[in-house]
Parts: structure tokens; C-alpha cells; sequence
């Protein structure tokens, strides 16, 4: 079965910090995908970013970054340089692959990130 | 514009009736999703489709039935027999043939007193 586990519940940055949101997950698929999504208060979720397991390359968009470590199954999100207009629910999210599970997506349980003025 | 309409935005019952939400795309789509989100929690899945006329339960199917008659549609339904049918519902959809982020709409909140 998978799993995917947000440790942090709640963040509350000052504006400028740096932020990083950690996901540890767990799956018996060696082919599998990672996602990140953000959930502002309107309530819908915005894709962030796609991950293979065959691909371990970090990613960089903006100020936004990503982690991806195989050797201890954790796909850490890093927001640089945080703004107010930051404050959301981000969820980190596994699939495996299509052909076994139509790509369902399984959720942790989010972190509710707050920027401050 | 493309995407994925959901509606309504809010919407109130009585406990005992039958309620069906309403999911829409126009984005070409083959597989489409349900999800539940309680207070605080994540996502879990209710039902999926990945074809026409064919569909899936997911891990909290019990109290939910959904159809999918058309490409572009995958309304569902809370029964009575769901037992705590309050919650925000999410839909979604995906194109098939390979891993794509799936897609999500703005999502019905549904209370049920």
C-alpha cells in the first residue's frame, strides 16, 4: 500500500524567509510518480510540479524548488524568498503507474503554510 | 476556456436525501476522479473513471455511486446511506496513454443536516 506522510502540520514564516514543506513517502512500485499541489483558501488545488521515479534531478522554477532523494523517499519542496501571497494548504501526492492503479493519486495530509507580513 | 466545472459551489441537504454533484470538463479528458476533503485532512479517493461507461471504487466508495456516461461528465451521487456525507467534494481529470498531473476543479462544499 502507499503513503505519504506531511510531518508538519503548520508553518508560520515571517515574508523573505526561506521555507522548505518535507514529504516522505512509502510504496512498493519501483515506477512511481510524486506531486506536489497548492490549495489557496478558494479551496482548488493547483498542480505544482510532476515527479518519475526514474528521475532524481532536482528542479528549480522561480522560487520555487525541488528535492527528490530515492535513498530515503522524501520529496522536499523549498520556497525561497516566501511571500504572503504564498499562504496555502500544499499537498504532496505518490500514483503508481497507470496500467495497476488508473494513476489515483494518494494525498498526505497537507501543511498549512502561513507568511506574515 | 478549458477545464473543470463544478456546481454548486455550496450545497445544503437534509439528512436522508440523495444528492448528486455535478462534474463537467471540456479539456478532452479520459480518466476523471472523486475526492473527499475533511477539516485538516488530505484527499482520498471515492471513485474513478478511466473510460466511458466504466469506473472504479476508490478507498471510501461505501454511501457513493457515480456514473459515467459521457467523456466530458462524471456526476456524483451521496446516498443516504453515506453516514458523514458533509465534507468538500473535488473532482478531477487526467488524459490517459501515460503520467499526467491530474486537474482539478473548484469543488462543491456539501452539508448535510
Amino acid at each position: 500500500a502507499q503513503k505519504v506522510t506531511q510531518a508538519q502540520t503548520e508553518i508560520s514564516v515571517v515574508e523573505k524567509e526561506d521555507v522548505t514543506l518535507d514529504c516522505v513517502y512509502e510504496t512498493r512500485d519501483t515506477t512511481y510518480y510524486l506531486f506536489w499541489y497548492k490549495q489557496p483558501p478558494s479551496g482548488e488545488l493547483v498542480f505544482l510540479i510532476r515527479r518519475n521515479s526514474f528521475d532524481e534531478q532536482n528542479e528549480i522554477s522561480g522560487r520555487y524548488s525541488w528535492n527528490f532523494q530515492k535513498s530515503t523517499s522524501s520529496f522536499n519542496f523549498t520556497i525561497t524568498a516566501s511571500q504572503v501571497v504564498d499562504s496555502a494548504v500544499y499537498f504532496c501526492a505518490l500514483s503508481e503507474a497507470e496500467e495497476t492503479s488508473g494513476s489515483r493519486l494518494t494525498f498526505g495530509e497537507g501543511t498549512q503554510l502561513t507568511v506574515n507580513p | 476556456d478549458g477545464g473543470i466545472t463544478q456546481s454548486p459551489k455550496y450545497l445544503f441537504r437534509k439528512e436522508g436525501q440523495n444528492v448528486t454533484l455535478s462534474c463537467e470538463q471540456n479539456l478532452n479528458h479520459d480518466a476523471m476522479y472523486w475526492y473527499r476533503q475533511d477539516p485538516g485532512q488530505g484527499l482520498r479517493l471515492i471513485y474513478y473513471s478511466q473510460i466511458v461507461n466504466d469506473f472504479q471504487k476508490g478507498d471510501i466508495a461505501e454511501g457513493y455511486s457515480v456514473s459515467r456516461e459521457k467523456k466530458e461528465s462524471f456526476p456524483l451521487t451521496v446516498t443516504s446511506a453515506q453516514k458523514n456525507p458533509t465534507a468538500f467534494y473535488l473532482c478531477a481529470s487526467r488524459l490517459a496513454g501515460g503520467i499526467y498531473e491530474q486537474y482539478f476543479g473548484p469543488g462543491t462544499r456539501l452539508t448535510v443536516t
